[in-house]
């Protein structure tokens, strides 16, 4: 069975310094994941995936993640926070190579909300 | 915008009302899925729908009824909802369901309270 821990429920850091955001996950197969984000009152947009091509895997907004297999991790990094980077960040996995369940089925985190101070 | 978009944006109800969830995806994709946000936990998978017919009911009580009319609208009837029922209910699509690492698209969502 898949699964997705998000270590931290909240992470603050100050405009302009770099912010990391926890993910490990659990997949009896090779997975896909994701990195979406949820700002205030919006939907959940897509940050980034990873699909068994590059392990370091750029998205929008600056922000890059690296699947690091020996470690399951898939953390979310950007160089520089920015005030509009303030939201909820969702890691997402979903089965890759695995038993075809005639759908493709999303493991959600509980997500980490990210307060970006001046 | 992500080309999902959801009506109404928020929703009151009383515990004995009749009320319609709407969906439209103008992204020409042929999977549309109904999710439950909780506050403090895991998005919940509750409906997808698959060239307009239904592959998967994650064990979703009876009160709630989807309808897919056509691949682009996707409802959520509700019908004597108790107060756990509320919740931001949030419309995706992706283009074919059962593709691998496919990405699916959200809609902005619908802010429900249940009184």
């Amino acid at each position: 069975a898949q699964s997705v821990t998000q270590l931290d429920s909240h992470v603050s850091v100050s405009e302009g310094t770099p912010v990391l955001l926890r993910c490990n996950y659990s997949s009896s197969y090779s997975p896909s994941l994701f990195w979406y984000v949820q700002h205030p009152n919006k939907g959940l947009q897509l940050l980034l995936k990873y699909t068994s091509a590059a392990t370091l895997v750029k998205g929008i907004n600056g922000f890059e993640a690296e699947f690091k297999k020996s470690e399951t991790s898939f953390h979310l990094t950007k160089p520089s926070a920015h005030m509009s980077d303030a939201a909820e960040y969702f890691c997402v996995v979903s089965p890759l190579g695995g038993m075809n369940t005639g759908f493709q089925k999303l493991v959600f985190g509980t997500g980490t909300r990210l307060l970006v101070s001046p | 915008e992500t080309g999902v978009t959801q009506t109404p944006r928020h929703l009151v109800m009383g515990m004995t009302n009749k009320k319609s969830l709407k969906c439209e995806q103008h992204l020409g994709h042929n999977a549309m899925y109904w999710y439950k946000q909780s506050a403090k936990k895991p998005l919940e998978l509750m409906f997808v729908y698959n060239f307009k017919e239904q592959t998967e009911n994650n064990s979703v009580p009876s009160r709630f009824s989807p309808e897919c009319p056509n691949s682009s609208h996707l409802f959520l009837h509700l019908h004597t909802l108790q107060p756990e029922d509320s919740a931001l209910y949030l419309c995706a699509s992706s283009q074919d369901g059962g593709r691998e690492g496919e990405t699916q698209y959200f809609g902005p969502g619908t802010r429900l309270l249940v009184l």
